[in-house]
């Protein structure tokens, strides 16, 4: 099955400043990766989500990049705030199947 | 996004008894379904994919008459934990499918069996 590594486990930086979480997967069929943000006691919330045939994708302060022949891809949030400070799941599926998340990275906004 | 509505947010039961958490889609047809479990500072497990109108399929290691999964209808799922003991006490999320592939969670249900 698909196996997704997430890293890193904890990240720390100066508000304002830019913060990258990155995922790699393993299965090569999968083709749909979303991102999830989830604060404490509470479901992940969708934030940003790339398919296989797209390269990159920007939402404001968020993007998403995809490396299909590497299989990984990343998160990238600018100009952090104090509340981008969270727990951010990657994810991989392959169609109808459900997902299969990453570790997690907790997001630490310092002010 | 799409809504997802799930219930109890918070449940605390006796050793034995049996839990119900409910999981609706407020404003859309999901005929998937998933239900997650999720221990502390942990990432979520996949326990069970419920189709509408027909049997869930579990998870390798799940057991499946402890967690009994229902999907009667397009908008809800149902999890039924079954003679809950302390080691099921965790975090259960559910997720229903928008579309072809997009998820959208509930808020969560934290079970705390005593």
């Amino acid at each position: 099955g698909e196996n997704v590594e997430q890293h890193p486990s904890t990240l720390s930086v100066q508000e304002g400043d830019s913060a990258v979480i990155k995922c790699t997967y393993s299965d090569s069929a999968s083709n749909y990766f979303p991102w999830y943000k989830q604060e404490l006691g509470k479901g992940p919330q969708l934030i940003i989500d790339i398919r296989s045939n797209v390269g990159e994708k920007k939402d404001q302060r968020i993007a998403v990049t995809l490396n299909k022949t590497a299989k990984h891809f990343s998160l990238h949030i600018t100009e952090t705030q104090p509340e981008d400070s969270a727990v951010y799941f990657c994810a991989a599926s392959l169609g109808a199947d459900g997902l299969t998340f990453g570790k997690g990275t907790h997001l630490i906004i310092q002010p | 996004g799409a809504v997802v509505s799930q219930h109890p947010s918070r449940v605390i039961c006796k050793s034995g008894t049996s839990v119900k958490i409910e999981c609706r889609s407020l404003d859309f047809q999901a005929t998937t379904m998933f239900w997650y479990r999720q221990f502390p500072k942990q990432s979520l497990m996949l326990m069970a994919t419920s189709n509408e109108g027909s049997k869930a399929t579990y998870e390798q290691g799940v057991e499946k008459d402890k967690f009994l999964i229902n999907h009667a209808s397009l908008t809800l799922s149902t999890l039924t934990v079954t003679s809950a003991h302390p080691e099921d006490s965790s975090f259960y999320i559910c997720s229903a499918r928008y579309g072809d592939e997009k998820l959208f969670f509930g808020s969560g249900t934290q079970l705390s069996v005593l």
